[in-house]
């Protein structure tokens, strides 16, 4: 079974550019998220969609990050304009269905890095 | 406040010895508990996933503990190898109707020879 996959792997941008994110979620899960996760930190979730929906974005800091997962299968994540500390880990997961009894499946995640 | 707290942080250990993780939280209502291992430059990878009524789960060398009554958990890890070097972050589950997961910072193992 293929995992999650993201694309790409590494990126550095300067403050005030734009980056995107792709990830496609295995095959069948209908759950994906998107999660920040800054050097020594557990990550964090900025967004949750089940299907094409959006079930949870709350933290997703709004007027500089967008996320869309059309059809219900890949997605992306976009950052405009960077900011420094936006610098991090952009982890990818998907699950069958957004109950707790279902395991999330990580991707390699992208590495960003604003200068 | 919900929140999983590990440790230690980091931690050296010569390559075929044991060691022992911990992980405390508050989380509530509690759903399951799982210890996730992610090498450098990876996605975490799930070891094990224990339920309220689980108090012990193992998967090869590794043994995960759980108290439920006392909200600990405890990760260990037999005769280290060097492949064992990672981050092991400890995840606990909202027991609602939305994966919500919350997330230990990670205790950093380093497996030397």
């Amino acid at each position: 079974e293929a995992g999650v996959a993201q694309s790409p792997r590494y990126k550095i941008i300067e403050k005030r550019q734009s980056v995107a994110f792709w990830c496609n979620p295995i095959s069948g899960h209908a759950t994906l998220y998107w999660y920040q996760q800054i050097l020594g930190q557990g990550p964090k979730l900025l967004i949750q969609f089940q299907n094409n929906g959006v079930v949870d974005d709350s933290q997703l800091p709004k007027d500089r990050f967008s996320a869309e997962r059309l059809k219900g299968v890949d997605s992306t994540l976009k950052i405009q304009p960077a900011k420094l500390e936006d610098s991090a880990v952009y982890l990818c997961a998907s699950s069958l269905g957004q109950f707790s009894s279902y395991e999330q499946y990580f991707g390699p995640g992208t590495r960003l890095t604003v200068t | 406040k919900n929140q999983v707290e590990q440790s230690p942080q980091s931690l050296i250990i010569l390559e075929g010895k044991n060691c022992t993780l911990q992980c405390n939280y508050t989380v509530s209502p509690f759903s399951n508990l799982r210890w996730y291992k992610q090498d450098t430059g990876r996605g975490p990878v799930s070891l094990t996933i224990m339920t309220f009524s689980e108090n012990t789960k193992s998967n090869g060398r590794y043994t995960a503990t759980l108290d439920a009554d006392t909200k600990q958990s405890s990760l260990h890890i037999t005769a280290s190898q060097l492949s064992d070097s990672a981050s092991y972050i400890c995840v606990v589950t909202l027991q609602t109707g939305a994966n919500n997961l919350f997330f230990g910072t990670g205790t950093r193992l380093t497996v030397i020879p």
